[in-house]
Parts: structure tokens; C-alpha cells; sequence
């Protein structure tokens, strides 16, 4: 199947600080990228859907100047949280669409990202 | 109202057992209805795709849409200690995998 990856699976940062996220198709070109974000015990939550070569869409009480996304290749999107907050502290979780025939058009998920913010 | 409900549990049963998750939602609209099965602090991993109402099986998985009820379940057969995770339903309105809205996930452990 699929494969998406995300970089790094697990940072910690200071109050202020920004982050870079990196999620990437390994096996397959993706057009479309999304971003979610999970708090513990609870179910995912789209932030922004990506696509490559335009600007991101973001979901409604999303921060766009907050949560900033690039989709500069058809392997690659990365989300960067600027001047992070301990609020922001969650789990956060890409998917590429993938067109399968045996599954049809769905998403595939990334490995997540844990952070923490100090 | 949620759009998507589903018992968060925690649900434990016996290795061996039959189980049944379930979730039910209010948007008619919704046409493509997923089940992921997600670990502690992974990514959620595809397990059964479907389309409008019908059963689908996949080895010890199988997976119902009843749009009429506005109820999709999933069976696990011969369940095992690594079916043990959090399993969630995702639906969308269209084709391309636009938008979708999850239910709140159902934890489950299978006790050997």
C-alpha cells in the first residue's frame, strides 16, 4: 500500500518558537495533502487541505498565518506552527490522497507527529 | 449534534470473540465510508473501504453500510491481542476523498 511519512515523529519546542513539519508521499506522487490535529482521547481534526503547486484551504477557526503549509512537490508538504504555544501542544497528523482501484479514493495516514510546546 | 457518533468505549473482550463497532451519523449525503484502525501515538492505518450500502469483506474484517438506518459496523472474526487499538469510522460526501469526517474512535483490547 501507500506509504506517507512525517518528520520528526516527536518534538519538543520552547513557548515562541516555530516548527516545521514534513510529511511526504515515499511511493507515490500526491496532489493533495491534508493536515489534521488530535488531542489525547479524541478523534482527528482536519486543519487545512493542501495542494500542490497552490495555496492551502483551511478549515473554518483554523489560523493560516499561525499554521503555515507548503505543498512545493508532488512528494512533499510541511506545516510549520509559528511562534508556538503550550495550547498548541498536540499530535498532528498528515494524509495523501491515493487514487487505488482496489480501495478507491481515499486517504493514507503519516506516522504523526507528537509536540510538545514548553 | 455530531454529524458522525461512535461509542468511544473502552471495549475489552476475550481473545477469540466476535466484535462489532459501530457508528451512526446524520448527513444522508454521505456515499464513501471508511474504518481505520489506529495504535497508541501512530498514524491511523485503512482497513476497509465501501461504497453506498452493502457488506465487504477482507479476511477477519467485515464491514456493513446500512444507509437506510444511517449505521455502518465493523465485524472483527477471530479477534486477536493485536486487534487491540483504537478504531475509528470516516465518511465523505464525495468521491474524492474530500473532507473526511471522523467518529470519535473505540478503543478495544483484546485480553489474551
Amino acid at each position: 500500500g501507500a506509504v506517507v511519512s512525517q518528520h520528526p515523529s516527536w518534538v519538543i519546542c520552547k513557548s515562541g518558537t516555530s516548527v516545521k513539519i514534513e510529511c511526504r508521499s515515499l511511493d507515490f506522487q500526491a496532489t493533495t495533502m491534508f493536515w489534521y490535529r488530535q488531542f489525547p482521547k479524541q478523534s482527528l481534526m482536519l486543519m487545512a487541505t493542501s495542494n500542490e503547486g497552490s495555496k492551502a484551504t483551511y478549515e473554518q477557526g483554523v489560523e493560516k498565518d499561525k499554521f503555515l503549509i507548503n505543498h512545493a512537490s508532488l512528494t512533499l508538504s510541511t506545516l510549520t506552527v509559528t511562534s508556538a504555544h503550550p495550547e498548541d501542544s498536540s499530535f498532528y497528523i498528515c494524509s495523501a490522497r491515493v487514487l487505488d482501484p482496489p480501495s478507491g479514493d481515499t486517504q493514507y495516514f503519516g506516522p504523526g507527529t507528537r509536540l510538545t510546546v514548553l | 449534534q455530531k454529524e458522525v457518533e461512535q461509542d468511544p468505549g473502552p471495549l475489552s473482550v476475550p481473545e477469540g470473540a466476535i466484535v462489532s463497532l459501530n457508528c451512526t451519523y446524520s448527513n444522508s449525503a454521505f456515499q464513501y465510508f471508511m474504518w481505520y484502525r489506529q495504535y497508541s501515538r501512530k498514524g491511523p492505518e485503512l482497513l476497509m473501504y465501501t461504497y453506498s450500502s452493502g457488506n465487504k469483506e477482507d479476511g477477519r474484517f467485515t464491514a456493513q453500510v446500512d444507509k437506510s438506518s444511517k449505521y455502518i459496523s465493523l465485524f472483527i472474526r477471530d479477534s486477536q491481542p493485536s486487534d487491540s487499538a483504537t478504531y475509528l469510522c470516516a465518511m465523505s460526501v464525495n468521491q474524492g476523498a474530500q473532507k473526511l469526517v471522523f467518529g470519535q474512535g473505540t478503543r478495544l483490547t483484546i485480553n489474551p
